[in-house]
């Protein structure tokens, strides 16, 4: 079936460096993506989020871009820092009657000092 | 508010015991959902529910039952715990689907971490 996934596992930055975390989704129905935050130990927690009718969306520090013409999808991270170390998840919402999100397998980030 | 709480923390099964995992949310969301985590993996959907007394199947429902017999809680229960259902259980709430741009936005517990042997 489809899926969301992500080019790389592991992506190690130095701190001060931007980040870019990819995903790619294979579902042309999914008309909302959203990325989530896993620290350690932790659950998830939201960072920024795109419709389907927009390209670009920024937040604090973050940036999120959507390419519906080749289903890609990343995240920005603007002066990485050691807090930022955590592993990123995407996920996509196909437009239906009760909301359920399919979720990519993870990039960790690791951010040295 | 406490946002979305989940008990207990860890848990230590033997294969074939029985538990209840409680889910609990006050921020009056009608969505409530109960994942797995398995390491290298991504969120796999268990069950979830759109609303008091309602409750859907989700990817990997095999083993797992719920309820929902008050808005604020999301029970999952597992009757006969095997090996295979070792991971971490994350539970999320959502609100409605109105016109709000954040509709979609799930919101995740701590999570509890379920080792059966």
């Amino acid at each position: 079936g489809e899926s969301v996934g992500l080019h790389l596992p592991t992506l190690s930055v130095q701190e001060g460096d931007n980040s870019i975390i990819n995903c790619a989704y294979s579902n042309s129905a999914s008309d909302y993506f959203i990325w989530y935050k896993q620290e350690s130990g932790k659950g998830p927690q939201f960072i920024i989020d795109i419709r389907s009718n927009m390209d670009k969306r920024q937040g604090q520090r973050v940036t999120v871009l959507l390419n519906k013409t080749v289903k890609h999808l990343s995240l920005q991270i603007a002066a990485t820092q050691p807090g930022d170390s955590a592993v990123y998840f995407c996920a996509e919402n196909i437009k239906s009657g009760y909301s359920t999100l399919t979720f990519g397998k993870g990039t960790m980030l690791l951010v040295s000092p | 508010n406490a946002g979305v709480t989940q008990t207990p923390k860890f848990r230590v099964l033997k294969t074939g015991q029985s538990m209840t995992l409680l889910c609990a949310q006050d921020m009056n969301h009608e969505y409530m959902y109960w994942y797995r985590q398995d390491p290298g993996m991504g969120l796999r959907l268990i069950h979830y529910s759109v609303g008091e007394g309602t409750t859907a199947k989700g990817e990997v429902p095999d083993g797992y039952n719920v309820s929902r017999l008050k808005k604020q809680n999301f029970l999952l229960g597992l009757e006969s715990a095997a090996p295979s259902q070792t991971s971490v259980y994350f539970c999320a709430s959502k609100d409605e689907m109105i016109e709000t741009y954040h509709q979609e936005t799930q919101y995740f517990g701590p999570g509890t971490r379920l080792l059966v042997l």
